[in-house]
C-alpha cells in the first residue's frame, strides 16, 4: 500500500500564481484533511471532508478551495498564491471513529509538500 | 531535511533515561487525545491515542496520562533511545468546536544524547 500520496514535494510559485496540490489515498478512508505547518506553530487544518463531496472549513482556509469528488483523492488548490503561503503542507487520512463526538481518528499523514511564494 | 519549529521547547535527555513530554489543553468538552512524533522532513506518525474515559494508556515503551481535572496530557517514554529523537505533537478533537478534526499543540523537540 503507498497509504497517502502527495505531489509536488517542492514547489516554487511567484506572488498571484495558482496551483493545486494532489492528495491521493488508496486506504478507503472516509476522511481526508489538509494541514499546513509553519515554524513554531505546529499543524493548523486548513480543510476538511468527511466523504465525497462533503467538504467543511478549518481553522485556516482563506486563500485555499477543496474538492472530493472521488474517495481516493483531495486536492488542495491555491487561488492566487501569497508570500503568507509560503509552508509545508500535509495531507492525512483517516477511517472515521463512531462513538466520538467529533469522529476523528487516527490520521496518516503524507510526506508533505513543500511550498515557497516569492 | 526540514525543520518544523524554530522556537520550538526543547527537551534533552540521555540515552537510556525516561522521556516525559507534556501538553496542556484548552477545551475541557475534548474527549479524543492523540500523540504524533515527526521526524525532520517526514509527516508525522501516529504513536499513542487515548479516549477522555481512560486515564492511562501503555503501548510499547510509551504511556499516555491523561488529568482531565487539569487539561493535561503527558507522554512518557521509557528508556530513551537516539531514534526518539523528533518533534513531537499532542492533538485533541471532540466538544462543541462543531468542527470534526484533530486541533494540534506547538510540538516539543526531543533530544536524546547518546
Amino acid at each position: 500500500n503507498a497509504g497517502v500520496t502527495q505531489t509536488p514535494k517542492f514547489q516554487v510559485l511567484k506572488t498571484g500564481q495558482s496551483m493545486t496540490l494532489q492528495c491521493a489515498q488508496d486506504m478507503n478512508h472516509e476522511y481526508m484533511s489538509w494541514y499546513r505547518q509553519d515554524p513554531g506553530m505546529g499543524l493548523r487544518l486548513i480543510h476538511y471532508s468527511v466523504g465525497a463531496g462533503i467538504t467543511d472549513q478549518g481553522e485556516v482556509p482563506n486563500g485555499y478551495n477543496v474538492s472530493r469528488s472521488t474517495t481516493e483523492d483531495f486536492p488542495l488548490r491555491l487561488l492566487s498564491a501569497a508570500p503568507s503561503q509560503t509552508s509545508v503542507y500535509f495531507c492525512a487520512s483517516s477511517y472515521w471513529m463512531p462513538g466520538l463526538s467529533s469522529g476523528a481518528n487516527v490520521l496518516t499523514f503524507g510526506a508533505g509538500s513543500r511550498l515557497t511564494v516569492l | 531535511g526540514e525543520s518544523v519549529g524554530l522556537h520550538l521547547p526543547t527537551l534533552s535527555v540521555q540515552e537510556g533515561d525516561n522521556s516525559i513530554i507534556n501538553c496542556a489543553y484548552s477545551n475541557s468538552a475534548s474527549d479524543y487525545f492523540i500523540w504524533y512524533k515527526q521526524e525532520s522532513g517526514k509527516g508525522p506518525q501516529f504513536i499513542i491515542d487515548i479516549r477522555s474515559n481512560m486515564d492511562k494508556r501503555q503501548g510499547q515503551r510509551v504511556t499516555v496520562l491523561l488529568n482531565k481535572t487539569v487539561k493535561h496530557l503527558s507522554l512518557q517514554i521509557a528508556a530513551t533511545q537516539p531514534g526518539d529523537s523528533a518533534v513531537y505533537f499532542c492533538a485533541e478533537s471532540g466538544g462543541d468546536t462543531g468542527r470534526r478534526a484533530l486541533t494540534f499543540g506547538s510540538g516539543t523537540r526531543l533530544q536524546v544524547q547518546p
